[in-house]
């Protein structure tokens, strides 16, 4: 049972050059969620998608585009980045809102991106 | 904007030792969860607490949602080498429908054989 899959686990990327991030779980859930992990800032929301078909903003969306393709898979690309993308993202999945005792997030193991 | 304030962000301690992390807000939550991430790992959940004055054990970890389910508390009784990792409190906000938590920084957690 992989649960949430991330590829790719590594990048380096130079200013101003384009990636994206794939994501898939196999879990069946409806909601996708990509984070991004900074020393010192915590975990903060980029993008979600609550079911197939929609996306919706987080807190820190500039800079990135997402993509549901299907109930399985959420992308996330950076067009053109920047030294400020530098950071760990995480890609995680619930099966329902995350108000309900039932539905917390299941992460993958991250993408350490570094833009130089 | 909620706000989760963890403390202590920091704590090394010895194997056997007994400790307490906070997770305080001046905001209300439907729900508070608590994960631990481990290096180069994504956070995996502990437990999820729903109801104000909530206590929740799982073997040597106990925790504590507030009354006002304002803040909660993790208490770990023990403390083993394999404690070690990040552990971060996440609150979901009121009402259904709801897709965004808010995340407290982290206490980073050394425990030391």
């Amino acid at each position: 049972n992989a649960g949430v899959t991330q590829t790719p686990k590594f990048q380096v990327l130079k200013t101003g050059q384009s990636m994206t991030l794939q994501c898939a779980q196999d879990m069946n859930h409806n909601s996708m969620y990509w984070y991004r992990q900074d020393p010192g800032m915590g975990l903060r929301l980029i993008y979600y998608s609550a079911s197939e078909g929609t996306t919706d903003k987080g807190e820190v969306p500039n800079g990135y585009n997402v993509s549901r393709l299907n109930k399985r898979e959420f992308s996330l690309r950076l067009e053109s980045a920047a030294p400020s993308q530098t950071s760990v993202y995480f890609c995680a999945s619930s099966y329902v809102e995350l108000g309900t005792a039932n539905s917390p997030l299941h992460f993958g193991n991250g993408t350490r991106l570094t833009v130089t | 904007t909620q706000l989760l304030e963890q403390s202590p962000q920091f704590l090394s301690i010895q194997e056997g030792e007994n400790l307490t992390v906070y997770c305080n807000s001046s905001s209300v939550f439907s729900s508070l969860q608590w994960y631990r991430q481990e290096p180069g790992e994504g956070p995996v959940l502990l437990v999820t607490v729903v109801t104000g004055g909530e206590v929740k054990k799982l073997k040597r970890l106990t925790f504590q949602f507030g009354d006002a389910r304002k803040d909660s508390s993790l208490h770990i009784t023990a403390a083993q080498p394999g404690d070690t990792g990040l552990y971060l409190c996440a609150g979901a906000d009121s009402g259904a429908g709801s897709y965004q938590l808010t995340f407290g920084k982290g206490t980073k957690l050394s425990v030391i054989p």
